[in-house]
């Protein structure tokens, strides 16, 4: 069965730091990869994906994801957070077959400090 | 429209109630896809359309979850007799391409609490 999991529950750092959330998953082959950001109260967004092709995903907000299919991982970084970047980070899984479901990781919360 | 809209953003029912939550998708998309999200981060999916014809509903509970999308209507997602385990945040998510849920635009949830 696919899964998703996503080690990090809560993640803290400095406005200005780098960031790396990770992601790792379950599949017999390489499945579709994704990361959404939930802010509070809102909707996910979705900040890159990977179907194919180059390894290294350039997504919105200056995010971007690395598939590396020895690792089964799709890590999301960031060089340098600010504040608005605050949220709950979800990675997820779409199968190429079956793109009707998402199957989510339990998501990591960023908190940003000054 | 250019989002996904849900209506409404709360719904408190008591327990036993029935509850219905509405979904309009983006102009022009023709999947539908309903999630719900409990414990804060846990995401299920429930339930997927094509046009007004249901794709897949492997996710649904179905004793009590029903759910529709009618030509010019909104989708709905509707639970007969909550129970309190329902409580949790219902997304629903319109795709247009034949990616489907990998193209899909997530509207900004439904809080339902079942009491």
């Amino acid at each position: 069965a696919q899964s998703v999991t996503q080690p990090d529950i809560h993640i803290t750092v400095s406005e200005g730091a780098s960031l790396e959330l990770r992601c790792n998953y379950s599949y017999g082959a390489t499945p579709y990869l994704f990361w959404y950001v939930q802010s509070p109260g809102q909707g996910l967004q979705l900040l890159l994906k990977y179907f194919s092709g180059d390894t290294l995903v350039q997504g919105i907000k200056g995010f971007e994801a690395e598939f590396k299919r020895s690792q089964s991982s799709f890590n999301l970084r960031k060089p340098s957070v600010h504040w608005s970047d605050a949220a709950e980070y979800f990675c997820a899984v779409a199968a190429p077959y079956n793109t009707d479901k998402l199957i989510f990781g339990t998501g990591t919360r960023l908190q940003v400090f000054p | 429209g250019e989002e996904v809209a849900q209506t409404p953003k709360h719904l408190v029912r008591g327990e036993g109630q029935k509850a219905k939550l509405y979904c309009a998708p983006i102009k022009g998309h023709s999947y539908v896809f309903w999630y719900q999200q409990v414990l804060k981060n846990e995401f299920k999916f429930l339930i997927s359309f094509q046009n007004e014809n249901v794709f897949d509903e492997t996710g649904m509970p179905k004793e009590r979850f029903s759910a529709k999308c009618l030509p010019n209507s909104p989708c709905s997602l509707e639970i007969q007799a909550t129970k309190l385990e329902d409580s949790a945040v219902y997304f629903c998510a319109s795709s247009q391409s034949e990616s489907r849920s990998t193209e899909a635009f997530f509207g900004q949830g439904t809080r339902l609490t079942v009491v």
